[in-house]
């Protein structure tokens, strides 16, 4: 049973960088879109963007400018990078396994999530 | 951006119910449309892909249906477990986006 669990600060300063790590258990990182997805308190989901096995992203343009993902397949890890963070960005973070139907994709495994508050 | 659209926001229903709710999408997507459950404080799960394919250990009193810009999610005798929130996901072009969700709670 392949399993995610997010590992990061759940407290980040106005203009500070979050970053967090997500960690895949009993599966390969093979194939698949790693793809992180957050959920504002008491809102609806917004897709931040994946990084896929073999390094190459996809982000939203609206986050673009502030993201970086990166993917490390030997520990089985990959990690989401957001800059210039505000309390827009407030939310539950999820890491989460895509799974490409060329085009397309869905979402089969998801993280717990982790709540990251931004306030000073 | 694709949007989509959820309807309704909310319903009440009663157990052994028959629940349908629909998402549209903004220009037509084909089939590409995922539906995930979401309880509180949990993370969403997987029901369906690709509008109508059940994900493995779904119960199958799930169903989806539509192509195009219009998708229906069907429960067909809604249980005490499905009280919940249910989004749409378009996969057919980046950004992926959601509809706001509908919430099924009991009536």
């Amino acid at each position: 049973q392949v399993q995610l669990q997010e590992s990061g600060p759940g407290l980040v300063k106005p203009s500070e960088t979050l970053s967090l790590n997500c960690t895949v258990s009993d599966g390969s990182m093979n194939s698949f879109y790693w793809t992180w997805i957050r959920q504002p308190p008491g809102k609806g989901l917004e897709w931040i963007g994946y990084v896929s096995d073999n390094g190459n992203t996809n982000y939203n343009p609206s986050l673009k400018s502030r993201v970086t993902m990166s993917l490390d397949t030997t520990i089985n890890q990959f990690s989401l990078k957001l800059r210039s963070m505000t309390a827009a960005d407030t939310a539950v973070y999820f890491c989460v396994r895509g799974l490409p139907l060329q085009p397309g994709d869905f979402f089969d495994y998801w993280g717990q999530g982790t709540l990251v508050t931004v306030s000073s | 951006d694709i949007q989509m659209t959820q309807s309704p926001s909310s319903l009440s229903a009663s157990v052994g119910d028959r629940v349908s709710m629909t998402c549209r999408a903004s220009q037509n997507i084909g089939n590409y449309v995922n539906w995930y459950q979401q309880k509180p404080g949990k993370a969403p799960k997987l029901l369906i892909y690709a509008a109508s394919n059940l994900q493995s250990r779904v119960p199958s009193r799930f169903s989806g249906s539509g192509s195009g810009t219009d998708f229906t999610l069907t429960i067909s005798s809604l249980q005490v477990e499905d009280f919940a929130t249910y989004f749409c996901q378009q996969s057919f072009t980046t950004p992926e986006t959601f509809g706001p969700g509908t919430t099924v709670d009991i009536k």
